[in-house]
């Protein structure tokens, strides 16, 4: 079993739609949680960064995290065709420097 | 520079040869990071270093591979004897601070081996 399980998709949705992206983990020592967006051919960036449990948001992104239930989110309202990509959620442990664990990401489609 | 710089951008080789893949970092930033993402999964890690010294490498697959920082800015990934299975797209970030979590991603190197 992986430290960090996320469905791989792909999703489909139309514009406007609200997107929910998941992850869930065993490791109890991640701490800090992040999720990446990825196009096609380029590298990761960070979309949102949230330490221990809560909810953060950020224009139309919330990112939410149970550590109670090892279970984070990644809402995106108002979906866009420009946020066709995917989605990779990435935890790290308190001292492990910046040591990544990625999941396997979710590959989303925004359809017209 | 503006981003994190990386080298070739894509590389095709034969097995059994010698390989080597270059990350220049964001200016200032203290530790450089490798990571390898095959198709279909997220990156995993493989080294990182904070100045010239390498704080974790327990993510190298095996001894066929190396990384080296010696003046503490760009790094080179070598990967000696290449196998078919050393294909991956072999991505550098940089960051500022550590624990934050906040890595800056290259493009990636493309590595084919034939």
């Amino acid at each position: 079993q992986k430290e960090v399980e996320q469905d791989p998709g792909p999703l489909s949705v139309p514009e406007g739609a609200i997107v929910s992206l998941n992850c869930t983990y065993s490791n109890s020592a991640f701490q800090y949680f992040m999720w990446y967006r990825q196009y096609s051919r380029k590298g990761p960036e960070l979309l949102m960064y949230t330490y221990s449990s809560g909810n953060k948001e950020d224009g139309r992104f919330t990112a939410q995290v149970d550590k109670s239930s090892k279970y984070i989110s990644l809402f995106i309202r108002d979906s866009q065709p420009s946020d066709s990509a995917t989605y990779l959620c990435a935890m790290s442990a308190q001292g492990g420097g910046n040591k990544l664990t990625f999941g396997t990401g979710t590959q989303l489609k925004v359809e017209l | 520079g503006a981003g994190v710089s990386q080298t070739p951008s894509n590389k095709v080789t034969e097995k059994g040869k010698y390989v080597e893949l270059r990350c220049d970092p964001i200016s200032g930033h203290t530790a450089l990071y490798w990571y390898r993402q095959s198709l279909g999964q997220g990156p995993e890690f493989l080294i990182y270093f904070q100045g010239t010294g390498a704080a974790d490498d327990s993510g190298l697959p095996n001894d066929r591979f190396f990384a080296v920082r010696p003046e503490g800015s760009v790094s080179t990934l070598k990967i000696q004897r290449t196998e078919r299975g050393d294909s991956a797209v072999y991505l550098c970030a940089s960051s500022s601070a550590l624990g934050t979590g906040e890595l800056f991603f290259g493009e990636g190197s493309r590595l084919t081996v034939l």
